[in-house]
């Protein structure tokens, strides 16, 4: 069976640092993957996706970057954290339109 | 209009009622949709799929599909004090460009003991 590991569960960091968020899917090839971010109390607002080893696609502008070296592996970074980046970052995986299956998350605080 | 859209609530229900979550969706080419449950500090879970018209039962749950309407809703009988978290419907929307899977904000349902 598919799982998905997302580390560190917790972490909090000053302003100004940088950032890198680590999830791996097991049991499956080729997923599609995913970065989400959830503000406390609010939806789920996507910002990356990957349908293939080197294919990352934005969907808002901002100072966090993903990649994606391996074809189970999605990394999410940032050369400069701000306090707007606060939240509880989700990974999840996909294959095609399949529903997407979440990892359990890294709650970020930006101190 | 957004993609999918959802009550925000908070929706209350005394334990042992039936709780009626709706979302509607505003693309008529979405194919398929999904019921997540997040509780507080959790992570989505997913609960329910559907693909056809009709209503599709899992125990104490039911997703019930109607595309002429262009909503989906899930109805939880027996409600439990368990079933206080958040719910997320789900449409994966066929287009050429961008992400097929689209989330709604979210209805948050709390079951009174």
């Amino acid at each position: 069976s598919q799982t998905i590991h997302q580390w560190p569960a917790t972490l909090v960091q000053p302003v100004g640092s940088p950032l890198s968020l680590e999830c791996t899917v097991e049991g499956t090839s080729n997923p599609n993957l995913y970065w989400y971010r959830q503000a406390a109390g609010r939806g789920l607002q996507l910002l990356f996706y990957s349908v293939g080893i080197g294919q990352i696609s934005s969907e808002v502008p901002q100072n966090l970057s993903a990649s994606r070296p391996q074809d189970r592996q999605f990394i999410l970074s940032s050369k400069k954290l701000l306090l707007s980046d606060s939240g509880f970052y989700l990974c999840a995986w996909s294959l095609g339109s399949q529903p997407q299956h979440f990892g359990d998350g890294t709650r970020l605080s930006i101190l | 209009q957004k993609e999918v859209e959802q009550n925000s609530g908070p929706l209350s229900v005394p334990e042992g009622a039936i709780a009626s979550l709706n979302c509607t969706y505003s693309d008529r080419g979405s194919q398929s949709f999904f019921w997540y449950r997040q509780y507080s500090g959790k992570s989505p879970e997913l609960i329910m799929f559907i693909y056809s018209n009709g209503d599709k039962e899992d125990g104490r749950f039911t997703a019930q599909l109607n595309k002429a309407s262009q909503y989906v809703s899930l109805l939880i009988r027996d409600s439990q004090p368990s079933d206080s978290a958040t719910y997320l419907c789900a449409v994966n929307i066929p287009r050429n460009y961008g992400q097929n899977f689209v989330f709604g904000p979210g209805t948050r349902l709390s079951v009174l003991p």
